[in-house]
């Protein structure tokens, strides 16, 4: 079946470091990616997503690729926030789920000014 | 833009006890509702999936009877704990999917989750 691993948290970060959380998945097929951000008291937010191999998908400074060679969709931003605060998951969507997604186990990052 | 929201955000109760959990999808006809749960420290787990005016589909190894799922009308969707005991305890919640009545545009929306604590 499909599955995600996401990089263990928490991860804790002083503003402006370099960010690198790890997600790997398995599935069949080509699965469609995301990563989603769950801030304080909110709901999970779509941050940004890639459909095919090597399509990087990016937004508000985050980026991820997808890379069907290492089944992995990393997601990365070169200066992070206290803003950034918030807890990361990394999904998948397979081609015969639906609107099922798969996801991971959710990574905390906490940023300090 | 499309807002789902999900009621309680915190709810405590007594063993044996049910508890309804409502989410409801605004700015947005929710045709179909996922519910999922998430036990600390790991991944949401969908339990099941319903479609507006139709029972729920539920994943393998989640009681229907035990999580009652309503889905009777296009802005809500409800999930009742019956009985309630403490191993249910965890972090519940709803994503909606639909149109949105401005846009149009497809929309896959979370809610902000509900904790639930039984004693």
């Amino acid at each position: 079946g499909n599955s995600v691993t996401q990089m263990e948290g928490p991860v804790t970060l002083s503003e402006e470091a370099f960010l690198t959380i790890n997600c790997t998945y398995t599935a069949t097929g080509y699965p469609s990616l995301f990563w989603y951000v769950q801030y304080p008291g909110e709901g999970l937010q779509l941050l940004l997503k890639a459909t095919k191999a090597d399509d990087k998908g990016s937004n508000k400074g985050f980026e991820a690729t997808y890379r069907k060679e290492t089944t992995s969709f990393h997601l990365e931003k070169g200066s992070v926030q206290v803003s950034d605060s918030a807890v990361y998951f990394c999904a998948l969507r397979s081609e015969t789920s639906g609107s099922r997604l798969t996801f991971g186990e959710g990574t905390q990052l906490t940023v300090n000014p | 833009g499309a807002v789902v929201s999900q009621h309680p955000s915190w709810v405590i109760c007594k063993s044996g006890t049910s508890v309804k959990i409502e989410c409801r999808s605004l700015d947005f006809q929710a045709t179909t509702m996922f519910w999922y749960r998430q036990f600390p420290k790991q991944s949401l787990m969908l339990m099941a999936t319903s479609n507006e005016g139709s029972k729920a589909t539920y994943e393998q190894g989640v009681e229907k009877d035990k999580f009652l799922i309503n889905h009777a009308s296009l802005t809500l969707s409800t999930l009742t704990v019956t009985s309630a005991h403490p191993e249910d305890s965890s972090f519940y919640i709803c994503s909606a999917r639909g149109q949105g009545l401005v846009s149009g545009a497809n929309v896959l929306t979370f809610g902000a989750g509900s904790r639930l604590t039984v004693l």
